[in-house]
């Protein structure tokens, strides 16, 4: 079973579209949650972490429900910069740990 | 905007030949890790490391895998005796001691291994 699971896309919308991504994780004992996101061939950049009660940043929104081990990242107003590939990551511990990565959902935001 | 740096951007390298990968951790981060990328896959972790000693390593992370902070800036990773399956990226990352996890990764170094 795989540690995180994501959709792997690609997502194709239109500039000003709202998109939705999920990812499920298998350990119900992680602890800290984040979404990355990766240009093509560059290193992953941190989006935002995962809060219980749910966060958001701009036009940015992500969503954890640990009962059912579900994160989900909500994009409004989407941009052309916005497309890339959205990497949900966990780690199973508190505190400085290993991070485990998700294969990344690919979007692409079309003029 | 403090930021992780790694060199080279890019090595090639014979099988069997040693490799030595360097990062610049940020200034104030006392975290340092090592993941990998095979060129289509997921980011693997392959060793985290604190205070001087490793702190974790996974599976991948052989007796042919060994890190190293030579002085107050920079942690290198250095591979033995490459195969062809090394190939791929390797990004250092780096985070304080804040209990976030938050890690910031630098911009990679892509290893290619004839």
């Amino acid at each position: 079973r795989k540690e995180v699971e994501q959709d792997p896309g690609p997502f194709n919308v239109p500039e000003g579209a709202t998109v939705a991504f999920n990812c499920t994780y298998s350990n119900s004992a992680s602890q800290s949650f984040f979404w990355y996101r990766q240009d093509c061939r560059k290193e992953p950049k941190l989006l935002m972490s995962v809060y219980s009660s749910g966060n958001e940043d701009g036009r940015f929104t992500a969503q954890l429900n640990r009962a059912s081990q579900y994160i989900s990242l909500l994009i409004r107003d989407s941009k052309l910069s916005d497309s890339a590939t959205y990497l949900c990551v966990v780690s199973l511990y508190s505190g400085n740990t290993p991070l485990v990565f998700g294969k990344g959902t690919r979007l692409s935001v079309i003029a | 905007e403090p930021e992780v740096t790694q060199t080279p951007s890019h090595q090639v390298t014979q099988m069997g030949q040693e490799v030595i990968l360097r990062c610049v951790p940020i200034s104030n981060h006392l975290y340092f890790y090592w993941y990998r990328q095979i060129l289509g896959q997921k980011v693997e972790f392959l060793v985290s490391f604190y205070n001087n000693e490793i702190s974790e390593k996974s599976e991948i992370f052989d007796d042919q895998f060994s890190v190293e902070r030579p002085d107050g800036s920079n942690f290198t990773l250095k591979i033995r005796s490459t195969k062809l399956e090394d190939s791929a990226m390797y990004f250092c990352a780096s985070s304080e001691d804040s209990g976030s996890n938050e890690q910031f990764f630098g911009p990679g170094t892509r290893l290619t291994v004839l």
